[in-house]
């Protein structure tokens, strides 16, 4: 079956502007997370979902960063007034209540100019 | 709080030789541990996992055995192929926060 997919795969963004990046988790996972990754380090923990509701969202950076997930599927991390601190790869991970274990999509690449 | 430390790379290993990431936690509670992989070009994948002390996980080759008492999570394998070559990353969850922490990640490249 398909696993998580992300879009855009690249996303290049001007200092200053919003940004969206989309995540599709696998179907029925019921779970899902967003990580972030600076070049050379593992990725980071942003925000934890279970089902519609944030169960954990402590590691967001700042207020400029949100994410939803309206329908307990797709999630849309929101990112205001870009830095070019943000320049990272986004990754989103989901898990089935069943087994402990997250699936990773590809990742989107930002890069703020 | 908790964190994982890992061997840093790069490492480089002619094919066939034997493999060691070390890897070592600090965690509050009684974490689970992870070996995730992530080969060129493509995600992070799960290669193994352990969920309590003395419980060895394995997977294409691949071993690690949890240690309560060195806090330790060692990633081996015996005889490396090209096809090996990756970024390895160890993780760990606590039980009742279900986030990943993870180290920063070895880069492995294994020469014919």
């Amino acid at each position: 079956g398909a696993g998580v997919s992300q879009t855009p795969s690249n996303k290049v963004t001007e200092k200053g502007k919003y940004v969206e990046l989309r995540c599709d988790p696998i179907s029925g996972h019921t779970a899902l997370y967003w990580y972030r990754q600076s070049l050379g380090q593992g990725p980071e923990f942003l925000i934890y979902f279970q089902g519609t509701g944030a169960a954990d969202d402590s590691g967001l950076p700042n207020d400029r960063f949100f994410a939803v997930r309206p329908e307990g599927s797709v999630s849309t991390l929101k990112i205001q007034r870009t830095e070019r601190g943000d320049s990272a790869v986004y990754l989103c991970a989901t898990t089935s209540r069943e087994k402990n274990e997250q699936y990773f999509g590809p990742g989107t690449r930002l890069t703020v100019t | 709080g908790n964190s994982v430390t890992q061997m840093e790379g790069p490492v480089t290993l002619s094919e066939e030789a034997f493999l060691t990431i070390n890897c070592t936690y600090t965690a509050t509670g009684y974490p689970s541990l992870f070996w995730y992989v992530q080969y060129p070009g493509e995600g992070l994948q799960l290669l193994l996992k352990a969920t309590k002390a003395d419980d060895k996980g394995s997977n294409k080759g691949f071993e690690a055995t949890y240690r309560k008492e060195t806090t330790s999570f060692h990633l081996e394998k015996g005889s490396v192929q090209v096809s090996d070559s990756a970024v390895y990353f160890c993780a760990l969850s606590v039980s009742g926060s279900e986030k990943l922490v993870f180290g920063k990640g070895t880069k492995l490249t294994v020469n014919p």
